[in-house]
């Protein structure tokens, strides 16, 4: 099973700044990763596949990178919207999927 | 309108059985790879079970594994999931999932549901 490791935890940020949410896998999951949001009592929305294209609709505030073990997203701005737990998924290896623990991105 | 709506959950007593419904809208649910997917009160997301196109191929995770079964009803376009001898450690909110823009035969979930709560405790 490849385990997701993501940090911070928790990260505190003012409106307008910049986040960097970093995840990484136990083994390499290629460019097979994906970033989800996910605000209170909501479903996960899809933002980033293929380790860095945006889904549609996705505002390109948003970017990411990586390959391998090590994965980025990034944040350029952040907006009141923004505000949300991402969660960091690999679909490389299967059974299992594998989820990051998330990062919760919170009002500083 | 392009969506997935779950339905059957509720509080049922550990040992007990539920079943929850996946039911697309706005596209033909039969297309594609169809997840579940839990989360527990204030945890994070665990990848329950993963049925295939055609029903070719049916996969679970460990903890479920012999109690949880996914299946189709084409004609309905709806994913189905069987929980049996259900346990306090399965309760959580359920969402179903559609893959969507795959590479390398591997996919990424792209719609999701809103979520069904399944609580189980005596």
């Amino acid at each position: 099973e490849i385990v997701m490791t993501q940090s911070p935890a928790t990260l505190s940020v003012s409106p307008g700044e910049r986040a960097t949410l970093s995840c990484r896998a136990s083994q390499s999951v290629s460019t097979n990763l994906a970033w989800y949001q996910q605000k209170p009592g909501q479903a996960p929305r899809l933002l980033i596949y293929g380790a860095s294209t945006r889904a549609p609709g996705i505002p390109a505030r948003f970017s990411a990178s990586g390959s391998g073990t090590d994965f980025t997203l990034t944040i350029s701005s952040l907006q009141s919207e923004d505000f949300a737990v991402y969660y960091c998924h690999q679909y490389k290896k299967w059974p299992p999927w594998t989820f990051g623990q998330g990062t919760k991105v919170e009002i500083k | 309108q392009v969506q997935l709506v779950e339905s059957g959950g509720g509080v049922v007593q550990p040992g007990g059985s539920l079943r929850l419904t996946c039911a697309a809208s706005g596209f033909n649910l039969n297309d594609y790879g169809m997840h579940w997917v839990r989360q527990a009160p204030g945890k994070g997301l665990e990848w329950v079970s993963f049925i295939q196109i055609e029903e070719l191929a049916t996969l679970y995770a460990d903890s479920v594994r012999g109690r949880f079964t996914v299946s189709r009803d084409k004609s309905k376009n709806t994913v189905y999931l069987q929980m049996d001898s259900l346990k306090s450690e399965d309760t959580a909110k359920y969402f179903c999932a559609k893959e969507g823009y795959c590479g390398d035969g591997s996919c990424p979930l792209h719609l999701w549901g809103e979520g069904v709560l399944v609580t189980v405790s005596s």
